[in-house]
């Protein structure tokens, strides 16, 4: 079955640019959309945006002037860059496959795996 | 943005029970395009439920969604030893996706 592993820079300094990669397995990235979700510790979830295989977009309007988010189709990895990061910004960073259907161009879907997480600090 | 509140904020039950866990959005979630998800401390969220009501592969039977509109429900039955987490509802009606903030299962 399909596996997602996060991988990148456990800390971060304020003010640089939060790189993560997530790794696909046991499937193809093609045909899909892929997210990434981030958790501050002990709270909530908070979807950070999507690509679609072919490479288009959509990120949360909370954070879309720092995020973008690429794919590498050949390496079936996509990536997650947020830049001038702060200290509110520390969370683990989860990717996720999503599932379900695009109606009238508009994408509905949720979320089915997920990789395992990884906690990125932000400290200096 | 719609919101989602969960409630209660955590509940306290002892395993055999039942488990009723509610999840209001600030509009009416289009299409009951709704999903609940399980954290257990130091695990990724693991997917329940997908359009309200519809358990994912996998998931047992004690886990039923319900609802509509802007009032979702998860009911879990009979309550497992492994039942105790963190359950998060989650709307993909409308973007940006969001999630409500959690509601904490815990023994009694």
């Amino acid at each position: 079955q399909v596996q997602l592993q996060e991988s990148g820079p456990g800390l971060v300094k304020p003010s640089e640019t939060l790189s993560l990669t997530c790794t696909v397995s046991g499937g193809s990235i093609s045909g899909y959309y892929w997210s990434w979700i981030r958790q501050p510790p002990g709270k909530g979830l908070e979807w950070i945006g999507y690509i679609y295989y072919s490479g288009s977009t959509n990120y949360n309007p909370s954070l879309k002037s720092r995020v973008t988010i690429s794919v590498d189709t050949s390496k079936n990895q996509f990536s997650l860059k947020l830049s001038s990061v702060t200290t509110a910004d520390t969370a683990v960073y989860y990717c996720a496959r999503e599932q379900g259907r695009t109606i009238f161009g508009v994408v509905h879907n949720w979320f089915d795996p997920w990789g395992q997480g990884t906690l990125v600090t932000v400290s200096s | 943005e719609i919101v989602l509140t969960q409630s209660p904020g955590t509940l306290s039950l002892s395993p055999g029970e039942r488990a009723t866990l509610s999840c209001r959005a600030s509009q009416s979630v289009s299409n009951n395009y709704l999903a609940w998800y399980q954290q257990k401390p130091g695990q990724a969220p693991r997917l329940l439920i997908y359009g309200a009501s519809s358990r994912a592969t996998g998931i047992p039977d004690r886990f039923s969604g319900s609802g509509s509109g802007t009032d979702f429900t998860l009911t879990i039955s009979r309550l497992e030893p492994e039942d105790f987490a963190v359950y998060y509802c989650q709307q993909y009606g409308s973007s940006p996706y969001t999630f409500g903030q959690g509601t904490k299962l815990e023994i009694k």
